[in-house]
């Protein structure tokens, strides 16, 4: 099966850094994403890493994905009361029916003053 | 700008009566979209990939005769919830599989 999974939740002081961590079970995945959800809103896209990839930084956000161990983590440095929401991890795959996502449970990131 | 939109944003409907779901690609024509679900607190569902042209195919476990789904355009994909009821009422969001990096805003149904 796909099975993507989160930590339920996250909290962190304003400045420090944030690390969420995904863990996925299908092997043949060819990009892995992040997305982050606000409130009542959709998903915006924050980053993505291909698969042959072990790590890609964006700015504030570093991407560390361990292929092995199918283990996919993004770090927020230096985080912002803004940065508060929940960010979900993505596999896709490349199949005949087109690119499918598959989401994991998601981590609800807090932070505090 | 938003380059996917959903309409309504949301909606409260009472148990029996049906609801469409609109999904628009605004600068792009978008051949397939993917509808999602999200439950409060949990994670996105695909339920079903509607093609533009020709049938939509729906994931395990989605009944296709609740949710039809209609993709008359290259720009519309619409959702309807048939004789809806309160286990339905979910964040319903479309994206486009052209493009992974775009989401519509979402769709709040509720159902009484």
């Amino acid at each position: 099966g796909e099975d993507v999974e989160q930590s339920l939740f996250l909290s962190v002081r304003e400045g420090d850094s944030s690390v969420i961590n995904c863990t996925y079970t299908d092997s043949s995945s060819t990009y892995l994403y992040w997305y982050k959800q606000e409130p009542g809103a959709g998903l915006q896209l924050l980053t993505y890493i291909f698969s042959n990839m072990d790590m890609k930084q964006d700015q504030r956000l570093t991407v560390l994905l361990n292929k092995k161990d199918k283990h996919l983590s993004l770090r927020i440095a230096d985080t912002q009361t803004g940065d508060s929401a929940i960010y979900f991890c993505a596999e896709t795959q490349l199949t005949g029916g087109g690119n499918k996502l598959t989401f994991g449970t998601g981590t609800q990131l807090k932070v505090e003053l | 700008g938003a380059v996917v939109s959903q309409h309504p944003s949301w909606v409260i409907c009472k148990s029996g009566t049906s609801v469409k779901i609109e999904c628009r690609s605004l600068d792009f024509q978008a051949t397939t979209m993917f509808w999602y679900r999200q439950f409060p607190k949990q994670s996105l569902m695909l339920m079903a990939t509607s093609n533009e042209g020709s049938k939509a195919t729906y994931e395990q476990g989605v009944e296709k005769d609740k949710f039809l789904i209609n993709h008359a355009s290259l720009t519309l994909s619409t959702l309807t919830v048939t004789s809806a009821h309160p286990e339905d009422s979910s964040f319903y969001i479309c994206s486009p599989k052209e493009n992974e990096q775009y989401f519509g805003p979402g769709t709040r149904l509720t159902v009484t």
